[in-house]
């Protein structure tokens, strides 16, 4: 069965570094998601990407944030300067269609900013 | 904007007992909603959706919730509680067709223990 993958599944890193989250959605998927979860908290939305740019995105998808898909396959989240607040389970997700479809979600990244 | 409530964060049910997960949605739209499940160290999962149409849905693994519009709710549930059914549940909104926006707004999430 097809599923979205993501690397690493924990990543540690220093207040103030770049961190380059990985995912790779299902193969024939168009819609590409980024969401977190701060622990003890709601999933939120980050950003949406489609036709290689960015269709929406929430408040706390600012300047700090970036997403691309470099070569087809892969669906990066680059935080350029990483926060304590960072730290949270990031999930991908990809969609086939818009409207009323299933989002396949990826099994998360946990960023631990220390 | 949509926005979702769901009451407990933690329900305990012994195994065979029914589970009733609550979700309480706010929606200027007729909305879309789902519930996903989170199995340890897992993605998340659809367990079922609700679009248009019939406003009892059936999903996966024996669960189904009913759309009630008049109390703005998608409460799941389940008749007999497994001990597989052990998870994090989540409940989202989306916009439907009328709205302006198709991304899914999620609940903080239920911790469903389940007692042999």
């Amino acid at each position: 069965e097809p599923e979205v993958t993501q690397t690493p599944s924990h990543q540690v890193t220093q207040m103030g570094q770049e961190v380059i989250l990985r995912c790779v959605p299902i193969s024939n998927h168009l819609y590409f998601y980024w969401y977190r979860q701060i622990l003890g908290q709601k999933v939120e939305f980050l950003v949406s990407f489609y036709n290689n740019e960015i269709s929406e995105k929430s408040e706390i998808f600012d300047d700090q944030f970036s997403v691309e898909r470099p070569d087809g396959s892969n669906f990066t989240l680059k935080i350029r300067s990483t926060k304590l607040e960072d730290s949270a389970m990031y999930f991908c997700a990809s969609s086939a269609e818009r409207m009323g479809t299933e989002a396949f979600f990826g099994q998360g990244t946990r960023l631990t900013v220390v | 904007a949509q926005s979702v409530t769901q009451l407990g964060s933690h329900v305990s049910v012994s195994e065979g007992a029914l589970v009733l997960l609550r979700c309480n949605y706010s929606s200027s739209v007729p909305p879309y909603l789902f519930w996903y499940v989170q199995y340890p160290n897992q993605g998340l999962q659809l367990l079922l959706k609700y679009t248009t149409g019939a406003t009892l849905v059936k999903g996966i693994n024996g669960f189904e919730a009913e759309f009630k519009k008049s109390e703005t709710s998608f409460h799941l549930t389940k008749p007999s509680a497994h001990m597989s059914d052990a998870a994090e549940y989540f409940c989202a909104v989306s916009d439907g067709p009328s709205g302006g926006s198709y991304i899914p707004t999620f609940g903080r999430g239920t911790s469903l223990i389940v007692h042999p």
